[in-house]
């Protein structure tokens, strides 16, 4: 299947690390990614990781994947109050596939407090 | 720059009126979609676009249409059809060369009432 699970909200002091969690079902995806939305905007491009890798560092943004058990992390390390957005992490389909097609998840809005 | 654009960025509607989203891309991207977000809810897909002249339904196609008769063009009509239009609606482009990384990027998206 194509279902990708995130917990809702996530709320964090400013300074302290972030980690924003992502399960999903397809085993054979090859790419997942994450997006970020700020209020009334469209969604931009953090960061995505491909299946054969089990980590990625990009400035403050670290992913994780257990493709194991099917399992995406973000951590931002010293979130800052600009970092309150929702977070989205979408799973791509399998290797060739001419579809191009993302799935979504329900995203996850994390509010950082001063 | 560039990017991809959609307008109007609010759009309101009357009752069982037709109204169309705008959304252009100057990426040379071959492919489009058509999102719709709906508050608390992740990214459902409308329709999408491979080629110029071509599209297919996506899970939510009903009480919708598109039209693909340019590369960077890709409007979305909102039809009296849909009984519940009222949503945030985005448009995204990818390369379309259907390789394994497919990356979409995002319009700024139109935020459709109902009046």
């Amino acid at each position: 299947g194509e279902d990708v699970e995130q917990s809702l909200f996530l709320s964090v002091r400013e300074g302290d690390s972030s980690v924003i969690n992502c399960t999903y079902t397809d085993s054979s995806s090859t790419y997942l990614y994450w997006y970020k939305q700020e209020p009334g905007a469209g969604l931009q491009l953090l960061t995505y990781i491909f299946s054969n890798m089990d980590m990625k560092q990009d400035q403050r943004l670290t992913v994780l994947l257990n493709k194991k058990d099917k399992h995406l992390s973000l951590r931002i390390a010293d979130t800052q109050t600009g970092d309150s957005a929702i977070y989205f992490c979408a799973d791509k389909g399998p290797r060739g596939s001419t579809l191009g097609r993302l799935y979504f998840g329900r995203g996850t809005q994390l509010t950082v407090w001063p | 720059d560039g990017g991809i654009t959609q307008s109007p960025k609010y759009l309101f509607r009357k009752e069982g009126q037709n109204v169309t989203l705008s959304c252009e891309q100057n990426l040379n991207h071959d492919a489009m979609y058509w999102y719709r977000q709906d508050p608390g809810q992740g990214l459902r897909l409308i329709y999408y676009s491979h080629i110029v002249n071509d599209f297919q339904k996506g899970d939510i196609a009903e009480g919708y249409s598109v039209s693909r008769e340019k590369k960077e063009s890709f409007p979305l009509t909102v039809t009296s059809a849909q009984k519940n239009p009222t949503a945030f609606y985005l448009c995204a482009s990818s390369i379309g060369s259907g390789g394994a990384r497919e990356t979409q990027y995002f319009g700024p998206g139109t935020r459709l009432l109902v009046l």
